[in-house]
């Protein structure tokens, strides 16, 4: 099955600097590849995701780029701010049914103010 | 609208013992998903559901673990001889259709704890 490997696992950035998380995926089949962040106690929430036809997207200060031949992608914060700072997962969708969501170990991302 | 709600937030049980957890979907919301997530680790599947039927179990650990969607909404995720190791966040995700990048919507979890 699909493993997805997620680093770093933590990651403190000062207020208004850029912060990157990259994640690796086994499965050359996944197709879909969300990022959700997840605050303290608090349900994952959807905050950009890509698709398999697409190389990068951006929304804001977030961006997602993905490198379909290396079987990598990275989530790219810029400006970040303290509330900013919370769990971030990826994710990739396959599986044999091409429905499961496999999710990394998650990033403690912490900004500094 | 409502989001997607489990009940309960909590719950407590005593090793060996049955427990059900029960997800509500959004509205209109055909498939269906529940993870497990223990302390420190990223969401990990468990079921899928399309509709009334499980169209991927394989992430169910063992057969102590069942789920059921009957009418195509309610999700009730039972487990059987709960174990110290089931003690987990179980999430229940719901999306308009399983296609496509439609974003699945989490829960907010309910935390199992087995004594």
């Amino acid at each position: 099955g699909e493993n997805v490997e997620q680093h770093p696992s933590t990651l403190s950035v000062q207020e208004g600097d850029s912060a990157v998380i990259k994640c690796t995926y086994s499965d050359s089949a996944s197709n879909y590849f969300p990022w959700y962040k997840q605050e303290l106690g608090k349900r994952p929430q959807l905050i950009i995701d890509i698709r398999s036809n697409v190389g990068e997207k951006k929304d804001q200060r977030i961006a997602v780029t993905l490198n379909k031949t290396a079987k990598h992608f990275s989530l790219h914060i810029t400006e970040t701010q303290p509330e900013d700072s919370a769990v971030y997962f990826c994710a990739a969708r396959g599986g044999i049914t091409g429905n499961q969501f496999y999710f990394g170990t998650g990033t403690s991302l912490t900004v500094i103010p | 609208g409502a989001g997607v709600s489990q009940t309960p937030s909590n719950k407590v049980t005593e090793k060996g013992k049955y427990v059900e957890l029960r997800c509500d979907p959004i509205s209109g919301h055909t498939a269906l998903y529940w993870y497990r997530q223990s302390l420190g680790q990223g969401p990990e599947f468990l079921i899928y559901f399309q509709g009334t039927g499980a169209a991927d179990d394989s992430g169910l650990p063992n057969d102590r673990f069942f789920a059921v969607r009957p009418e195509g909404s309610v999700s009730t995720l039972k487990i059987q001889r709960t174990e110290r190791g089931d003690s987990a966040v179980y999430l229940c995700a719901s999306s308009l259709t399983p296609v496509s990048t439609n974003e699945q919507f989490f829960g907010p979890g309910t935390r199992l704890t087995v004594l």
